[in-house]
């Protein structure tokens, strides 16, 4: 079974500029969250969606963050205008949506902004 | 509110000796409790996990971790360590009817030959 794919792995642009990160999350899962980890950091949600619902954006900058899972399935996160601050790791996670549910994690996409 | 917090940033141990990992959580409710390791440039990946039943809660590469309610701690162990063991480790909470998981800032485990 495939794990949680992200795309790209490493991401290098200068300020100001736009990027996107890909996630399609394990089969059948519902669940599909969007992390930040800070260097020497633990990952901090951004984002989390039951199905193609935003569930919980409250930690999601909105004036430059956005998110979308259209159908449910893969989501994409966009930055735009990037800033210095947003070099980081940007790592999906999906689970079952289960009470008792733990979190799959994507390899990460690490955006460094120049 | 919840919160998790990992006391040791850094953790140097030679081959073969036990580790200890320590965890402190805090929370008004009843709690799920995760390990995640995170190998470098790669995601994390679940260690173990408590959600009921036995204390005592044994995960995978020989871990295991005891939760202990009354100082709301969920240590992680393993009583030998290899050179392969090296990574970053994070403890999480999830508190029960939520879906918010709070992770700990992460303890660098350093195995020295």
């Amino acid at each position: 079974e495939a794990g949680v794919v992200q795309s790209p792995r490493y991401k290098i642009i200068e300020k100001k500029q736009p990027v996107a990160f890909w996630c399609n999350p394990i089969s059948g899962h519902n669940t599909l969250y969007w992390y930040l980890q800070n260097l020497g950091q633990g990952p901090e949600l951004l984002i989390r969606y039951e199905n193609e619902e935003a569930v919980d954006d409250s930690q999601l900058p909105k004036d430059r963050f956005s998110a979308e899972r259209l159908k449910g399935v893969d989501s994409t996160l966009k930055i735009q205008p990037a800033e210095l601050g947003d070099s980081a790791v940007y790592l999906c996670a999906s689970s079952l949506g289960q009470n008792t549910g733990e979190l799959f994690f994507g390899e990460g996409s690490r955006l460094t902004v120049l | 509110a919840q919160s998790v917090t990992q006391l040791d940033s850094q953790v140097p141990v030679f081959e073969e000796a036990p580790v200890e990992l320590r965890c402190n959580y805090s929370s008004s409710v009843s709690v799920y409790l995760f390990w995640y390791v995170q190998y470098p440039n790669q995601g994390l990946q679940l260690l173990l996990k408590y959600l009921s039943g036995s204390t005592l809660v044994k995960g995978i590469n020989g871990f295991e971790a005891e939760f202990n309610k009354s100082q709301t701690s969920f240590h992680l162990r393993k009583p030998s360590v290899h050179i392969s063991d090296t990574a970053e480790y994070f403890c999480a909470v999830r508190s029960s009817g939520t879906y918010k998981y709070i992770f700990g800032t992460g303890t660098r485990l350093k195995v020295l030959a």
